[in-house]
């Protein structure tokens, strides 16, 4: 089993609709999720953290964090072509040193006009 | 401007010719890492950096080395590259009181 499962898209929505992006990680003891965005021929970026359960909102984008059933998701509203790029989910495995990031192979969402 | 720099950006070599990649920050982060990405793999950790003079293997370290002597610096060293060294590499920093690694602009590497 992956330590990160995304499935790899690609996504299409129109513009202006909500795009809802879903990782599921295997290991249970990790605390710190992140959601990094790379566009094409491009460095990963972060766009956001999550540590607790629930939701955490950042301008258009929405984190949501299951520990339980071990899910995390990204929403992003009002989806612009600018949004399209693939978009990492990571978690900071546990007992293995300082901030040591376990990605999963990335969602590529396309935002049409 | 805070960065991370990388050199080359884009490297085509031969098998055998050692090579090295380097790496600068200048955020006085004290966490470097080599990152190299594959199509469906993703990003895996070659090797990582606490600190000056403290390094330790991620996932992938196999064929590669890495040196800490100064904070800023964090060259990735490939003592005899092989075809499956082709990737593209990313360096990445973090500071102690942060949750963001800062990633460089990546070196596309090409093993004939």
């Amino acid at each position: 089993q992956k330590e990160v499962e995304q499935n790899s898209g690609p996504l299409s929505v129109p513009e202006g609709a909500i795009a809802s992006l879903n990782c599921t990680y295997s290991d249970r003891g990790s605390q710190s999720f992140f959601w990094y965005r790379q566009y094409s021929g491009k460095s990963p970026e972060l766009i956001m953290s999550i540590y607790s359960n629930g939701d955490k909102e950042d301008g258009r984008f929405t984190a949501q964090l299951n520990k339980a059933s071990q899910y995390v998701s990204l929403l992003i509203r009002d989806s612009q072509p600018s949004d399209s790029a693939t978009y990492l989910c990571a978690f900071e495995g546990v007992n293995t040193g300082f901030q040591k990031l376990v990605f999963g192979t990335g969602t590529r969402l396309l935002v049409s006009p | 401007e805070a960065q991370v720099t990388q050199n080359p950006r884009y490297l085509i070599t031969v098998t055998g010719k050692k090579l090295t990649v380097t790496c600068s920050q200048n955020m006085n982060h004290e966490y470097m890492s080599w990152y190299r990405q594959d199509p469906g793999l993703g990003l895996r950790q070659i090797y990582y950096s606490m600190n000056v003079e403290v390094t330790d293997k991620g996932d992938v370290p196999e064929g590669y080395k890495v040196s800490r002597k100064e904070k800023r610096n964090f060259p990735l060293i490939l003592e005899s590259p092989s075809p499956n060294q082709t990737s593209l590499y990313f360096c990445a920093s973090q500071g102690l009181a942060t949750d963001t690694q800062y990633f460089g602009p990546g070196t596309r590497l090409t093993v004939l």
